[in-house]
């Protein structure tokens, strides 16, 4: 059965730091990976979204890496800015059956200025 | 930017009534979903839906809940009798292909009195 882990599970820096959000998952035969933002009480925005077969995506601070072998990914924010605080979650696209996401524990990003 | 949109944002419901929860997803997307979060907890998967009909559910998903695309535009949860343990934030998603991605709605907030 799958199961998806991220640490930390809080993390609170000071605005401009470069910062690393880690997932991980127990089953390597993943269809994609898909980082989300939740703000409090809210839905989920999607911000990138990895295939199986690649190996990183970008969009603008943004960079989401998968390394499928050892079931990990990681969420690469730069020039941290208080409006990034939010709740990151990974979710993944469990195998080639199905087309259900497995969702991580998520990770609470706090950024003071 | 096309969204997924849910009504109501929240939801007060006395045990043993039916509720129903209402989504339109994207207008071209094929493939819908719903999540649910109790608070302090994962997003789970409850159920998915193709093809004018649910091509996986979860062990969540019991009897007490249906889903139904009624019209063209319309995806709807029905609960059929709520117990205080529904009490959660329900996601309605969508996407166009299996690896196109998940995009959410921002969610309908049952509460269970």
């Amino acid at each position: 059965k799958q199961e998806v882990t991220q640490i930390p599970a809080a993390l609170s820096v000071p605005e401009g730091e470069n910062l690393v959000l880690n997932c991980s998952f127990t089953d390597s035969a993943i269809y994609n990976l898909q980082w989300f933002r939740q703000d409090p009480g809210k839905g989920l925005t999607s911000l990138l979204l990895i295939q199986s077969s690649q190996r990183e995506q970008t969009s603008g601070r943004l960079n989401a890496s998968l390394d499928k072998s050892s079931g990990r990914s990681t969420l690469y924010i730069a020039a941290s800015q208080p409006g990034d605080s939010a709740t990151y979650l990974c979710a993944v696209g469990d195998s080639y059956n199905t087309d259900k996401l497995i969702f991580g524990t998520g990770t609470r990003l706090q950024v003071f200025p | 930017e096309p969204e997924v949109t849910q009504t109501p944002s929240h939801q007060v419901t006395q045990m043993g009534q039916e509720v129903i929860l209402r989504c339109v997803p994207i207008s071209n997307h094929l493939y819908f979903y719903w999540y649910r979060q109790i608070l302090g907890q994962k997003v789970e998967f409850l159920v998915s839906f193709y093809n004018n009909e649910i091509s996986e559910k979860s062990e969540i998903f019991d009897d007490q809940f249906s889903v139904e695309r009624p019209d063209g535009s319309n995806f709807t949860l029905k609960i059929r009798s709520t117990k205080l343990e529904d009490s959660a934030m329900y996601f309605c998603a969508s996407s166009g292909r299996q690896d196109s991605g998940y995009t959410f709605g921002s969610g309908t907030r049952l509460t269970v009195v």
